[in-house]
């Protein structure tokens, strides 16, 4: 049973390229969270997905924006990239109707802007 | 704003000793508390805690909650190397979509 899936693994990018990042959740999961994690800090809670719609959603700038498919499959995009935005983006999935508040995060992607 | 503090930030125990992790919430409509290792990348589960002053255990760690002074401890007992990793305590409210507020981490170094 596959758990939490995250693809690139790792990537470099420039100030103000674009960057987007996906996330299969575990089988049997429906709803996708997305965190930062900043060197040395805990994650910080970007948003979540369930149906298809953003319903909650951390202190973070619109260039963050995200999708999720009808597979439950995410994405994560964020635009005008800047230095401050290196950092490992951690994906997490649960079963929301369940009310599990016990997520599985996947590895996460690591995010280096230059 | 809801705030989640650990400590200590850092730890560095021999092997076989005995070690207690703090966390300190300040959390409206306080729910539940976690706990996760992560020792690369991926955080994994140790503990969910909900009421207060029932210890949760397994093995050689265990974890408890007092709801009353916005607190709970991991203790980890006869440590190894390979408990060596970074301890993360969170927090989720009562209400909302299971969004998690997380403290900075301790990041725990075990010595042969």
């Amino acid at each position: 049973d596959a758990g939490v899936t995250q693809s690139p693994t790792h990537l470099i990018k420039t100030r103000g390229q674009q960057v987007t990042l996906r996330c299969s959740p575990k089988s049997g999961h429906d709803t996708v969270s997305w965190y930062q994690q900043a060197l040395g800090q805990g994650p910080q809670f970007i948003f979540q997905y369930y149906e298809e719609e953003e319903r909650q959603r951390g202190n973070f700038p619109d260039r963050f924006s995200g999708h999720q498919f009808p597979n439950y499959s995410s994405e994560l995009n964020v635009n005008a990239l800047l230095l401050g935005d290196s950092a490992l983006y951690l994906c997490a999935s649960s079963f929301r109707g369940a009310g599990a508040n016990v997520l599985t995060f996947g590895a996460g992607s690591r995010l280096t802007v230059l | 704003e809801d705030k989640v503090v650990q400590s200590p930030l850092s730890l560095v125990v021999h092997e076989g000793d005995t070690v207690t992790l703090n966390c300190s919430y300040e959390v409206t409509n306080f729910r539940s508390l976690l706990w996760y290792k992560q020792e690369k990348k991926a955080p994994t589960f140790l503990f969910m805690l909900t009421s207060s002053g029932i210890e949760k255990k397994s093995g050689r760690l265990s974890s408890i909650l007092d709801k009353k002074e916005l607190f709970s401890i991991l203790n980890i007992t006869a440590t190894q190397t390979g408990d060596s990793a970074i301890y993360l305590c969170a927090v989720i409210h009562s209400f909302g979509a299971q969004k998690l507020v997380f403290g900075q981490g301790t990041r725990l170094t075990i010595n042969p």
